[in-house]
Formats: C-alpha cells, structure tokens, sequence
C-alpha cells in the first residue's frame, strides 16, 4: 500500500524560505511515470496546488507561486521536497503531499504556521 | 486558468437521501476531473477520477458524470460516514485547480 509522510518545521518566520519533505513508502518514486505534487489548505479555506515533479525531474508550478517555488526529487531516498520563500502569514496553511495530477495518493498532512 | 464552480456550497440531508453535487468548469476539460471527499482534520480522500471511475476500493454508492464543462457526484444512499467536505478538481491544463466546495451536513 502506497504511503506518503510529510515532514518539516511547523513554525517558519515571516521572510524565510518553508522546507517541507514528502518520503514515500510501498512504492518506488522513480520506477513509474507518475507525478509527484504539493497542495496547500490554508485553515478553514480551500485546496490549491503549488506544484509538481514529474518523476524524471521536471517540475511544473503554479504561476501564482511560481517565483518562489522549487520542488526537487531525491530518487536514493525516495523522497521528493518543497521550498517556498519569502513567507508570509498568508502562506499558513496544512500542506500536503500527493501522488499524480488526480492525486490518488495523500499524505495526512503538516501544519506550517507563518509567525515570528 | 480554469475556474471550478460548485454547487451547492453547502446542503442538510437526512440519512439514506440521494445527493447531488454539480461542478461546472469555465471552459472545456474532457473527463479529466476529479473528486475528493474531505473530513474534519483529515486529508482529502479520492473518491473518482476521469469524471466517472471509482478509486479502488471506494464503494458503488458513489458515482460520477459528466463531460466537458459540466460534471455531477451522486451518494446514491447517504450515510452518517458520508457528511464531509466534497471537492471536484480539473487536471486538464495548469495549474490544477479545485472547486470551493460542498459541505454535506446533517438535517
């Protein structure tokens, strides 16, 4: 059974760069075509995407995101990771990892908290 | 990018209604739609993708319609595990995007 895990600080201050890992179990992130993203909620609101890796490296962002965005993959230790900076409290919000651009797969979820 | 409307936002039902959802996209997106059922403090669970197929393991209560630019998701039976947050989502075209939302709630 695919698993995915998010993890990283819950606490960034206003200005810094957000730094969360997806590790994913049960299956081999390299072995098949599979889009690998990153979807945010922020409290009480709804989804939206920032992002995805496709499993050969390229990378696709949200344009609303995009200049602050980098999503980058790590085959050796099956995880794949999401840089967002120059945080503001609008960028607090459950982030979420998911698998493909239906997203079958999801992570439970981390909550990032923007605050100084 | 494609707008995803939702209607209703929010709707009572009572245990064993049938409930529809409706999703309307801005412009055409094939079958490429998704949708998500989401509870209280929990991450969104995939219920259907490619507008009618059911994710393993989801039950047969759930169904999908629709093409295009106008898409339904039917609870043919509504039981108490079933009042959540629904989201449709279209991955047609970047950036994906989501739907605001239904809130199934108890009558």
């Amino acid at each position: 059974q695919l698993q995915l895990q998010e993890s990283g600080p819950g606490l960034v201050k206003p200005s810094e760069t957000l730094s969360l890992t997806c590790t994913v179990s049960g299956g081999s992130i390299s072995s098949s075509s599979y889009y690998w993203g990153w979807i945010r909620q922020p409290p009480g609101k709804g989804l939206e995407w920032i992002g995805s890796i496709y499993y050969s490296g390229s990378t696709y962002y949200n344009p609303s995101l995009k200049s602050r965005v980098t999503i980058s993959v790590d085959t050796s230790k099956n995880q794949f990771s999401l840089k967002l900076s120059s945080v503001t409290a609008a960028d607090t919000a459950v982030y979420y990892c998911a698998r493909r651009l239906e997203f079958d797969y999801w992570g439970q979820g981390t909550l990032v908290t923007v605050s100084s | 990018d494609i707008q995803m409307t939702q209607s209703p936002s929010s709707l009572s039902a009572s245990v064993g209604d049938r409930v529809t959802i409706t999703c309307r996209a801005s412009q055409g997106i094939s079958n490429y739609l998704a949708w998500f059922q989401q509870k209280p403090g929990k991450a969104p669970k995939s219920l259907i993708y490619a507008a009618s197929s059911l994710q393993s393991g989801v039950p047969s209560k759930f169904s999908g319609s629709g093409s295009g630019t106008d898409f339904t998701l039917t609870i043919s039976s509504l039981q108490p595990e079933d009042f959540a947050t629904y989201y449709c989502q279209q991955y047609n075209s970047y950036p994906p995007t989501f739907g605001g939302g239904t809130k199934v709630e108890i009558k």
